[in-house]
């Protein structure tokens, strides 16, 4: 099915460990984004990127890395979790910068 | 970055009720664009709409891009339509990437 998928869609996590959340899409999109959701914060903007080998901080980077090798993936690296990254993370892309975003189902990340 | 204000921040209505949601932007934007977040998390394109005003089914949504705002109609509301709303912009000249509101809260009760 053409979406974007994201996996895992659960993970719990012990405070200094690390991770890599995936995200891929078949849509042939250039633009993707990591938002991450807390409660009453709306969705704040962690990394994006407008091409495959093109990324960029949004407004929360620090204690994320991205890359993109692909213009299917883009996966989100946790360095050292920590309880602050206890959130839901949403993966969106976008085939240009003039259409609508499409988001993945989101992972419910806890940091303990 | 801009500021994205949207209101009212929670909403509760009776099956069949119309609402308007407001969204304000503290600068001019590329984008803009609405989206439902349903009670299970899925976050769910509803239009995008830079300037001017589209319609899909019960819902429509009307930009006035020189005044920095939108607005998203739902008429005869049905519980399905529960959940928050978003709606997201990016800086006129930037990075195209969407800030979002905090969006808006609605109830619908049958």
């Amino acid at each position: 099915n053409a979406g974007v998928t994201q996996t895992p869609k659960f993970q719990v996590l012990k405070t200094g460990q690390s991770m890599t959340l995936q995200c891929a899409q078949d849509m042939n999109h250039e633009y993707m984004s990591w938002y991450r959701q807390d409660p009453g914060m709306g969705l704040r903007l962690i990394h994006y990127s407008v091409g495959a080998g093109i990324t960029d901080q949004g407004e929360v980077p620090n204690g994320y890395n991205v890359s993109r090798s692909t213009t299917e993936d883009f996966p989100l690296r946790l360095l050292s979790a920590a309880p602050s990254q206890t959130s839901v993370y949403f993966c969106a892309s976008s085939y240009s910068r003039d259409n609508g975003y499409t988001f993945g189902s989101g992972t419910r990340l806890t940091v303990v | 970055g801009i500021q994205v204000e949207q209101s009212p921040p929670d909403l509760i209505l009776q099956e069949g009720a119309n609402s308007t949601l407001r969204c304000n932007f503290s600068d001019s934007v590329n984008n803009l664009q609405w989206f439902h977040q349903n009670p299970w998390g899925q976050l769910i394109n509803l239009f995008y709409i830079p300037s001017g005003t589209k319609q899909n089914g019960r819902l429509s949504a009307t930009t006035v891009a020189t005044e920095r705002y939108s607005l998203l109609y739902i008429s005869s509301s049905q519980t399905t339509d529960s959940g928050v709303y978003f709606c997201a912009g990016s800086p006129a000249g930037g990075s195209y990437i969407p800030t979002f509101g905090r969006g808006t809260s609605l109830i619908v009760h049958p």
